[in-house]
């Protein structure tokens, strides 16, 4: 059964700074897995979604790589700002599952002036 | 940009009670989803319907549970029988076609269900 696992739990960091989140899962047949951002009490927002046959993708300041073999993916995020405070939730779509989303449970990121 | 809807945003329920979850996906997608978030815990998924059936479901998704596409827009989940331990927040969500290694999940705001 697959298991997607965040680390860390929470993280701080100044404004500035560039920080990776990193995300592994147990399975590696998966089609793809998704970042999503999560701020307190509200929805998912989709970050980017990285097909089985790709190494990262790109969404302006945030880059997301995805190693199938070793069952890894690490966001990376340049130049972090305040807004960029949120939970971070790392989701694969393996082949068992159909149609469904593996979440793991995120890591919260608190970004200071 | 289009995106999910959810109705109510909180809805309180005595344990017993029946409830119904709204959502309006995006217009032109054609798989569904609910999934749930307990307080503290991992993002669950709980059902998948694709022409006007359920596609795969989750060992949470028993007969308590049931989805319905009443109309052309809405996209149900309904709760029968409450219990303490259904609170959490449910999400809806939505995508074009999922036999795409390409295929995004739109999720909406989320319903917070609180059952007293």
């Amino acid at each position: 059964k697959q298991e997607v696992t965040q680390i860390p739990a929470a993280l701080s960091v100044p404004e500035g700074e560039n920080l990776v989140l990193n995300c592994s899962f147990t399975d590696s047949a998966i089609y793809n897995l998704q970042w999503f951002r999560q701020d307190p009490g509200k929805g998912l927002t989709s970050l980017l979604l990285i097909q089985s046959s790709q190494r990262e993708q790109t969404s302006g300041r945030l880059n997301a790589s995805l190693d199938k073999s070793s069952g890894r993916s690490t966001l990376y995020i340049a130049a972090s700002q305040p807004g960029d405070s949120a939970t971070y939730l790392c989701a694969v779509r393996p082949y068992e599952a159909g149609t469904a989303l593996i979440f793991g449970k995120g890591t919260t990121l608190s970004v200071s002036s | 940009e289009p995106e999910v809807t959810q109705t109510p945003s909180h809805q309180v329920t005595q344990m017993g009670q029946e409830v119904i979850l709204r959502c309006v996906p995006i217009s032109n997608h054609l798989y569904f989803y609910w999934y749930r978030q307990i307080l503290g815990q991992k993002v669950e998924f709980l059902v998948s319907f694709y022409n006007n059936e359920i596609s795969e479901k989750s060992e949470i998704f028993d007969d308590q549970f049931s989805v319905e596409r009443p109309d052309g827009s809405n996209f149900t989940l309904k709760i029968r029988s409450t219990k303490l331990e259904d609170s959490a927040m449910y999400f809806c969500a939505s995508s074009e076609a999922p036999r795409t290694r390409t295929d995004t999940q739109y999720f909406g705001p989320g319903t917070r269900l609180t059952v007293l």
